[in-house]
């Protein structure tokens, strides 16, 4: 069965970077985007990029740009996404999706169980 | 950016009923329009997408509706487990956006 499975809970003084990491199994990893949704305390939730798991483009939001990386490691069917110069505003659980891009349907079928990034001094 | 609009942000129904809520998009977004369901304390799950394609595995009870900017997720008859938050979102263009949700509680 699908399934996308992100690395644990961290806790982060402003200014500083997270990595967090989304494993994926049971589906052939390069034939999906990987999509990373944000959701603050709270709130609603927000698009911040995805990547090609197959030729690594990217496309990130306009308002992350700068700060944030997306990446794979096709080896072990594994996506990150590193965001630096962390501030309060950035504490929110952390979303990496599954895109089916080739159907024309860009929206996220199957999703991790989330990663709360909490940025706190 | 496209901003899109939920209605309302709180529903308050009973087991049985008929639900209705309205996704409205700031410009025209064709179809390219998803439903998702969210839980307390877990990730969203795909309802449906295309603006009326039901997900495999979605109970057939949700229907979505709507093209251009005018959008509706219909729950034909609310059951115990569909007490949740519901989220619009779509992918006309970039950024990607999302509704603010729309949570349906116990009357």
């Amino acid at each position: 069965q699908v399934q996308l499975v992100q690395s644990g809970a961290e806790v982060k003084k402003p200014g500083a970077s997270v990595k967090v990491s989304c494993k994926a199994s049971g589906y052939t990893f390069n034939t999906y985007y990987i999509t990373w949704v944000r959701q603050a305390p709270g709130q609603g939730l927000e698009w911040m990029g995805w990547i090609s798991t197959n030729s690594g483009d990217t496309n990130y939001a306009q308002n992350l740009q700068g700060r944030v990386t997306m990446t794979t490691d096709t080896s072990t069917s594994t996506a990150y996404m590193e965001l630096r110069s962390l501030k309060s505003d950035d504490t929110a659980v952390y979303y990496c999706g599954r895109v089916p891009f080739w159907t024309g349907y860009y929206v996220l079928d199957y999703w991790g169980q989330g990663t709360l990034v909490t940025v706190s001094s | 950016d496209i901003q899109m609009t939920q209605s309302p942000p709180i529903l308050s129904a009973s087991v049985g009923d008929r639900v209705t809520i309205t996704c409205r998009a700031g410009q025209s977004i064709s179809s390219s329009l998803a439903w998702y369901q969210q839980k307390p304390g877990k990730a969203p799950n795909l309802l449906i997408y295309g603006a009326s394609t039901l997900e495999s595995g979605v109970p057939s009870r949700f229907s979505g509706s709507g093209s251009g900017t005018e959008f509706t997720l219909t729950i034909s008859s609310l059951q115990p487990d569909d007490f949740a938050t519901y989220y619009c979102q779509h992918y006309n263009s970039y950024p990607w956006t999302f509704g603010q949700g729309t949570k349906v509680e116990i009357k």
